[in-house]
């Protein structure tokens, strides 16, 4: 079956504009995930969604960063007024269910942001 | 939040040749994963380990869970040069965030032909 799909697959972006990062979960999957992959670095948590709860923002690293999720499909990952910093993988990932021990998280092939 | 370290942060080797990696922590686990990520690629789950002490097997890589929990390795026999990629151990946060994981920044793998 199909995996998780992003698009686009990469981005380049001049300083100061915003951009839009789409995430197409596999389908059932209840939970979703955004993370960061900076150059060297391990992911960084950004944000999670689970079924029609509240979704845990905390990783967002400043108000530039937003979130949304449709029921339990799409995702959209929105960077306001982009930064340099904001140059990275973004990754986006989906579970069938958080809770336990298994908490397997299926990865797309990411989104590369460069900003300019 | 759990901070995870791995070591080497790069490992180049010759194909046939044996390796470990490492991933430690000050904090206890509930559980940890392995995962490798190959370029241009999401990364792929390839092992959960959740019992301290436990041991598992997937084909030439073998798993290993420190009796405490808050350690693991990853042993491959005989690398090939499919083996090459980016090797992260993710853990989940303790304390009632457990859909939280917490990613070690990986040890890059190359295995030359």
């Amino acid at each position: 079956g199909a995996g998780v799909s992003q698009s686009p697959s990469n981005k380049v972006t001049e300083k100061g504009k915003d951009v839009e990062l789409r995430c197409d979960p596999i389908s059932g999957h209840t939970a979703l995930y955004w993370y960061r992959q900076r150059l060297g670095q391990g992911l960084e948590f950004l944000i999670y969604f689970q079924g029609n709860s509240a979704p845990d923002k905390s990783g967002l690293p400043s108000d530039r960063f937003s979130a949304e999720r449709t029921g339990e499909s799409v995702s959209t990952l929105t960077i306001q007024r982009t930064q340099q910093e904001d140059s990275a993988v973004y990754l986006c990932a989906s579970s069938f269910s958080p809770w336990g021990y298994y908490n397997e998280q299926f990865f797309g092939p990411g989104t590369r942001l460069t900003v300019l | 939040t759990q901070l995870l370290e791995q070591s080497p942060q790069f490992l180049s080797i010759q194909e046939g040749e044996n390796l470990t990696v490492y991933c430690n922590s000050s904090s206890v686990f509930s559980s940890l994963q392995w995962y490798r990520q190959e370029p241009g690629e999401g990364p792929v789950l390839l092992v959960t380990v959740v019992t301290g002490g436990e041991v598992k097997k997937l084909k030439r890589l073998t798993f290993q869970f420190g009796d405490a929990r808050k350690d693991s390795s990853l042993h491959i026999t005989a690398a090939q040069p499919g083996d090459t990629g980016l090797y992260l151990c993710a853990a989940e946060n303790s304390g009632g965030s457990n859909y939280k994981l917490t990613f070690g920044k990986g040890t890059l793998l190359t295995v030359n032909p």
